[in-house]
């Protein structure tokens, strides 16, 4: 079966840096994407990688192996703001999304 | 950035009654996407559409039907609604391209007692 796995929960402390896991096992692979969830609203786009390497969009890194079936996203001077879930999610090879359940990540001032 | 809208967007409503959520996007976008969400879990797709006239189930559709008459108009029925049914549904549209990326109107929070 297919099967995204990432952490449930994680803390950290504003104006840190978090790494948040995911691994993935899909039928084929057409890409990974990051989004970000704050409760009771709707997932909104962070990041896409399809290359294996670093993307870098601002405060936001996301990295990805092909062959380790392994991506993260890096959050760097964190902010109270970004307290949310995140969540993982790959393209199979039916151009379909595979959602992992999402890490709920604490932000202490 | 996608303008996608959903309606309503909290329903509390009885066992059996048919009930049907809107969605609508102003971008343009071609595809289209239900999904039921429950707290904490991962997105589950229920149907999706390529475009005008064309329909798909997902993983959970068994006891809901969608319509795609026109481009921007995506919405979803419940014939029979039970309490099985209570969830966070989630509306999203995306372009074909190579990056497809989806984009996610607000929700509706459906509670059926």
């Amino acid at each position: 079966g297919q099967n995204i796995d990432q952490p449930t929960e994680m803390t950290a402390t504003e104006g840190a840096i978090v790494q948040i896991n995911c691994t993935y096992q899909t039928s084929g692979f057409n890409g990974l994407f990051w989004y970000q969830q704050h409760a009771g609203e709707a997932p909104t786009f962070l990041s896409y990688n399809v290359l294996d390497g670093l993307e870098e969009k601002g405060r936001f890194s996301s990295f990805l192996s092909r062959s380790k079936g392994y991506s993260y996203l890096l959050l760097k001077e964190l902010q109270m703001k970004d307290s949310a879930s995140y969540l993982c999610a790959v393209r199979d090879s039916n151009y379909q999304l595979i959602w992992g359940a999402g890490t709920k990540l604490i932000i202490k001032p | 950035e996608a303008d996608i809208y959903q309606t309503p967007r909290y329903l509390v409503i009885g066992t059996g009654k048919k009930i049907t959520l809107e969605c609508s996007q102003t971008m343009g976008h071609d595809k289209m996407y239900w999904y039921q969400q429950d707290p904490g879990m991962e997105l589950h797709l229920i149907h999706y559409s390529y475009g005008v006239n064309s329909t798909e189930k997902g993983d959970l559709s068994s006891e809901s039907t969608v319509s795609r008459i026109r481009t921007e108009h995506f919405p979803l029925t419940l014939e029979s609604a039970r309490p099985s049914h209570t969830s966070q549904y989630l509306c999203a549209s995306s372009e074909f391209t190579d990056q497809e990326t989806q984009y996610f109107g607000p929700g509706t929070r459906l509670l059926v007692l």
